[in-house]
């Protein structure tokens, strides 16, 4: 079985480009969510979906993130304008159960 | 926001050692994880705990659920080099019947010595 699908791997762009994050659940899986890695802080949840509807954003960092959920099968979370500071590993998790989530390969964004 | 914390920070150990990790928190959780990421991977659930007291095992992985449901344990038993990885903990409260996110701690990098 696919697990959960990002792209892309890896995403160079320079400072106020608008960078799109892109993410394939898990077949059935009815909870979605985003997470940013850093060394700083370590993996922090910026937001996540149960059925498409997005029910807690309060860990995106400003009006510069947003994430959406059209369907089922795919969400995107887009930065514009970029910054360097954006620069991390994003992850896509999803889950059946809210607690046992299960982790793409991540995103990992540097921003110039 | 709420901080788990996990120790040690790092580990270096001989193959065939046993391997002992730990998470505290200030407050209570109704629910432990236990995760391992490998390098360019994303983190893996090795563990799921959701009772008090509860010992699980997965292989040669043995996780506890503390009494107090403030603390979890993670043991690796006769370790091998492809145990090498970032294991993390991550605890889950309960709002009057919700679920509150999960809270990661910062990770134990394990190394593993031939």
């Amino acid at each position: 079985d696919a697990g959960v699908i990002q792209s892309p791997r890896h995403e160079v762009t320079e400072m106020g480009q608008e960078v799109t994050l892109r993410c394939k659940p898990i077949s059935g899986h009815d909870y979605l969510f985003w997470y940013r890695q850093t060394m700083m802080r370590g993996l922090e949840l910026l937001i996540y979906f149960n059925n498409n509807v997005p029910i807690d954003d309060s860990g995106m960092p400003e009006d510069r993130f947003s994430a959406k959920m059209p369907n089922a099968s795919f969400s995107t979370l887009k930065i514009q304008p970029s910054e360097p500071r954006d620069s991390a590993v994003y992850f896509c998790a999803s889950s059946l159960q809210y607690n046992e989530q299960f982790f793409g390969p991540g995103t990992r964004l540097t921003v110039l | 926001g709420q901080q788990l914390n996990q120790s040690p920070q790092s580990m270096f150990i001989q193959e065939g050692e046993d391997v002992s990790m730990n998470c505290t928190s200030s407050s209570i959780f109704n629910t432990w994880l236990w995760y391992k990421q490998e390098p360019g991977e994303g983190p893996v659930l090795l563990i799921a705990l959701y009772k008090a007291g509860e010992l699980t095992s997965n292989g040669r992985l043995t996780a506890q659920f503390g009494i107090t449901r403030k603390d979890s344990f993670l043991n690796i038993s006769a370790s091998i080099p492809s145990d090498v990885g970032i294991y993390f903990c991550a605890g889950q409260h309960l709002y009057g019947g919700s679920q509150g996110n999960l809270i990661f701690g910062k990770g134990t990098k394990l190394s593993v010595k031939p």
